[in-house]
C-alpha cells in the first residue's frame, strides 16, 4: 500500500481468455515482484524485475507473462495456459535492485476468479 | 533448501500476549521479516530483524531469533482485536533478485 496501485480489485476470466493485472508504483523503486497467494499457503513468486526492460522467472512462472517497459509499471498477464488461475495476486516493490537489506512493500492485491 | 514453516492458527484473549512462531531451514538467510495481512488486503510490513541480531523490540512487538535452531518468533504484547489477521514470516535470500520465501501464515484470532 501507499504508492503501489493494483487494478482491478476483482477480475473475472473466461475459459481460454488472457487477462492482464496492473501494478503501478510512484515510489521510484527499482525492483518489482509478482506473487500468487492461495488459501492456506504462503506467497509464491511468479516473476520479478530488478530493472527496466529486464525480468526473471520466479518459482511458478508457467502460464504467466510480464513486461517492464517503464520503471513505474509491471503488468502481469495470466494466459490461457495457466490452468488454475483463481488466486489472490500481489505486487511488491523494493527500493534497490541489488541490496538485500531493503524490504519489499506490497500493493492491495487483485483477486482473479474464473467464470 | 528453502522451507519456512508456521502453525496455521492461534487464538488468544484480548489483553494477553500472542507468540507466533516460525522455523526456517536456510542458514544463509540475511533478513527475516514479519508481515501482517488483514482480510482481502495486501501485506503490511510489521518488523524485520537482521540475521546477526538476537532480539528486536518495537513498541508492542518483540522479535526473537535463534539462529542455532533456525527459529523466529513474534510476540505481540497486550493483544487487541485489531491484531486479528494472518501473520507471515519471510526470509530474504541473497542473490536471485533477493526474493522473499514466505511461511504459510498464522491466523491470529483475538477473542473478547
Amino acid at each position: 500500500d501507499g504508492g503501489i496501485t493494483q487494478s482491478p480489485k476483482y477480475l473475472f476470466r473466461k475459459e481460454g481468455q488472457n487477462v492482464t493485472l496492473s501494478c503501478e508504483q510512484n515510489l521510484n523503486h527499482d525492483a518489482m515482484y509478482w506473487y500468487r497467494q492461495d488459501p492456506g499457503q504462503g506467497l509464491r513468486l511468479i516473476y520479478y524485475s530488478q530493472i527496466v526492460n529486464d525480468f526473471q522467472k520466479g518459482d511458478i512462472a508457467e502460464g504467466y507473462s510480464v513486461s517492464r517497459e517503464k520503471k513505474e509499471s509491471f503488468p502481469l498477464t495470466v494466459t490461457s495456459a495457466q490452468k488454475n488461475p483463481t488466486a489472490f495476486y500481489l505486487c511488491a516493490t523494493k527500493q534497490g535492485a541489488l541490496g538485500f537489506q531493503e524490504t519489499q512493500y506490497f500493493g492491495p492485491g487483485t483477486r482473479l476468479l474464473v467464470l | 533448501g528453502e522451507d519456512v514453516e508456521q502453525s496455521l492458527f492461534l487464538s488468544v484473549r484480548e489483553g494477553d500476549s500472542s507468540v507466533i512462531n516460525c522455523t526456517y531451514t536456510d542458514s544463509s538467510s540475511t533478513y527475516l521479516y514479519w508481515y501482517k495481512q488483514e482480510p482481502g488486503a495486501g501485506l503490511q510490513l510489521l518488523t524485520y530483524i537482521f540475521s546477526n541480531m538476537d532480539m528486536k523490540q518495537d513498541q508492542r512487538l518483540t522479535v526473537l531469533l535463534n539462529k542455532k535452531d533456525k527459529h523466529l518468533s513474534l510476540r505481540i504484547a497486550d493483544t487487541q482485536t485489531g491484531d486479528s489477521a494472518i501473520y507471515f514470516c519471510a526470509e530474504s535470500m541473497t542473490g536471485g533478485g533477493n526474493k522473499l520465501t514466505f511461511g504459510t501464515g498464522t491466523q491470529l484470532k483475538v477473542e473478547l
